[in-house]
C-alpha cells in the first residue's frame, strides 16, 4: 500500500497561473478531503469528497475547484494562483464509517509570486 | 459552528520529563470524536491518539494518554518520558459524526521543543 500520495511536493507559481495538485489512494477510502497549513492557523478544509461524483466545500474554498471521478484520485485545481495561497496542502482519506482515522499525505509547499 | 482551541503556541520540556499539551472545544454535539495529531518536521501528519465521546474511559497509546473532561469540553495530551523524537507541532482535532460528512476541525497547533 502506497497509502495517499501527492504530487509535486513543491511547486513555484507567479500570479494568475494555473495548476492541479494531484492526490491519489489506494485504500478503497470513500472520503477524501484537502486542506490547507498557514502558520498559526492550524489546518483549514478547502473541499472534501464523500465517493467519486460527490464533492462540497469546505471552510475555505474560494479560488479552488475540485472533481472526484474516480474513488482513488481527488486533484485539486488552482484556476488562477493568488499570493494568498501560498500555502502547504495536504491531502487525506479515510473511510466514513469505524475509527474515523484520517490518513494523510506528504503536503505539496506551494508559492505563489 | 465547533471551534479548538489550542492555548499554548510553543512549549519545551527535557528528555525523559512529562509534558502535558491543552486543548478546548466548543460543542453542542454529544456524538463527536477528538484526536490528536503529531507533525514532526518532516510535515507528514501522524495520528497519535483518539478520544470517543461515549467513552468515559481516557485513551491510552504507550507514552501517551489524554485527560478527557466532557463536560468542561476539555481534552490534553500528556506525554511521559518524553523522547528527542516527539519534538514536532501537534494539532488538537476535533469530529462531529453528523452522517457521511464527519469534517474535521483543527486547531491552531502547539510547537513542541523535547531538549536533551
Amino acid at each position: 500500500n502506497a497509502g495517499v500520495t501527492q504530487t509535486p511536493k513543491f511547486q513555484v507559481l507567479k500570479t494568475g497561473q494555473s495548476m492541479t495538485l494531484q492526490c491519489a489512494q489506494d485504500m478503497n477510502h470513500e472520503y477524501m478531503s484537502w486542506y490547507r497549513q498557514d502558520p498559526g492557523m492550524g489546518l483549514r478544509l478547502i473541499h472534501y469528497s464523500v465517493g467519486a461524483g460527490i464533492t462540497d466545500q469546505g471552510e475555505v474554498p474560494n479560488g479552488y475547484n475540485v472533481s472526484r471521478s474516480t474513488t482513488e484520485d481527488f486533484p485539486l485545481r488552482l484556476l488562477s494562483a493568488a499570493p494568498s495561497q501560498t500555502s502547504v496542502y495536504f491531502c487525506a482519506s479515510r473511510v466514513t464509517r469505524g475509527t474515523y482515522e484520517q490518513y494523510f499525505g506528504p503536503g505539496t509547499r506551494l508559492t505563489v509570486t | 459552528a465547533q471551534t479548538v482551541t489550542q492555548s499554548q503556541p510553543e512549549m519545551s520540556v527535557q528528555e525523559a520529563e512529562t509534558v502535558t499539551l491543552s486543548c478546548t472545544y466548543d460543542t453542542s454535539e454529544s456524538n463527536y470524536y477528538l484526536f490528536w495529531y503529531k507533525q514532526p518536521p518532516s510535515r507528514q501528519m501522524i495520528l497519535v491518539i483518539r478520544q470517543e465521546a461515549y467513552k468515559q474511559q481516557n485513551a491510552t497509546e504507550n507514552r501517551f494518554s489524554v485527560n478527557f473532561q466532557k463536560a468542561a469540553k476539555s481534552f490534553s495530551l500528556k506525554i511521559s518520558d518524553s523522547q528527542l523524537g516527539d519534538t514536532a507541532m501537534y494539532f488538537c482535532a476535533f469530529m462531529k459524526l453528523d452522517g457521511a460528512t464527519n469534517k474535521l476541525i483543527f486547531g491552531t497547533g502547539t510547537l513542541l521543543a523535547v531538549q536533551p
